[in-house]
C-alpha cells in the first residue's frame, strides 16, 4: 500500500538528548500530521501543520511543514524516558473530491535513561 | 478516552470465517476512516465514509467491505478470513472530510487462527 517515507526507522537515544525525525514524499501534500502510538493503544495526535514552511510547537516537539509540500520534520528537544513509542507522520492528499490521510512507516524512538 | 469506541477488543477467530467490527466516532464527528497495521508496520488505509456516503478508497481488499449507519456509526466486515489477515484494525473519525485532524480509538486486535 502506498507510504510515506519516514526515518530514521528506528532510535535509541540518551535521556536528555534531543530527536530529529523526518518524513518525506514524492508527493504534494496539503496537511501534514504527527502521531504517537504507544504499544498496543491508538495513535494520538501531537502537532499539525496546515501551510508550507509552517512551524509548530508542543511543549519540547517541534515540527515543520516542508516548503516543497513534499516533507515534514519533528523535533522532540530533551528527552524524557516516557518519550518512547512509535512516532508517526501522515499526510493528506487532496484531489478529486477525496481527502484521505497517508501515513509514513514509523520511527521507533526508545530512550535510555 | 479519545471519544471513538471500537469494539470488540480482541478477536480470535479462524480462517475462512467472518468478522464485524465495530466503531463509534467522535461526537459531532462525520467521517470516519478505517486503518489497518500488521505487526511492526505503519497504518494502511483501507476506506473513508463521510456521513453515511463512501468518500475514499485504499488497498481494501475484495473480501472487506464497510458501511456508515445514519447514526454515524461504522462496521468493518472481513470475510473468508486468512491467517494474513490478523492485524490491528483502527477506526479514526474527523469533523469533516477536509484538512481535519484524525481522532484514533483503541482499535480491534484480529488474530485469525
Amino acid at each position: 500500500g502506498q507510504q510515506l517515507n519516514q526515518s530514521p526507522q528506528s532510535m535509541f537515544i540518551q535521556e536528555g538528548e534531543d530527536v530529529s525525525m523526518n518524513c518525506t514524499s514524492s508527493s504534494i501534500f496539503n496537511t501534514w500530521l504527527w502521531y504517537k502510538q504507544d504499544p498496543g493503544e491508538g495513535p494520538v495526535l501531537l502537532i499539525a501543520l496546515y501551510k508550507a514552511g509552517e512551524l509548530t510547537s508542543n511543549g519540547r516537539l517541534t515540527a515543520q511543514f516542508g516548503i516543497t509540500r513534499k516533507d515534514s520534520f519533528l523535533n522532540i528537544s530533551a528527552s524524557i524516558p516516557s518519550d518512547v513509542g512509535i512516532y508517526f507522520c501522515a499526510g493528506q492528499q487532496a484531489g478529486a473530491g477525496t481527502y484521505k490521510y497517508i501515513f509514513g512507516t514509523g520511527t521507533r524512538l526508545k530512550v535510555l535513561a | 478516552d479519545s471519544g471513538v469506541t471500537q469494539t470488540p477488543k480482541h478477536l480470535i477467530t479462524a480462517t475462512g470465517q467472518r468478522v464485524t467490527l465495530r466503531c463509534s466516532p467522535r461526537s459531532g464527528d462525520l467521517s470516519v476512516y478505517w486503518y489497518q497495521q500488521s505487526l511492526d508496520q505503519g497504518l494502511q488505509f483501507l476506506i473513508q465514509y463521510y456521513n453515511g456516503e463512501e468518500r475514499a478508497k485504499g488497498n481494501i481488499l475484495e473480501r472487506f467491505s464497510a458501511q456508515q449507519f445514519p447514526d454515524l456509526h461504522s462496521e468493518l466486515n472481513l470475510s473468508s478470513l486468512e491467517l494474513g489477515d490478523s492485524a490491528l484494525y483502527f477506526c479514526a473519525s474527523s469533523v469533516g472530510v477536509g484538512a481535519n485532524v484524525l481522532t484514533f480509538g483503541a482499535g480491534s486486535r484480529l488474530t485469525v487462527l
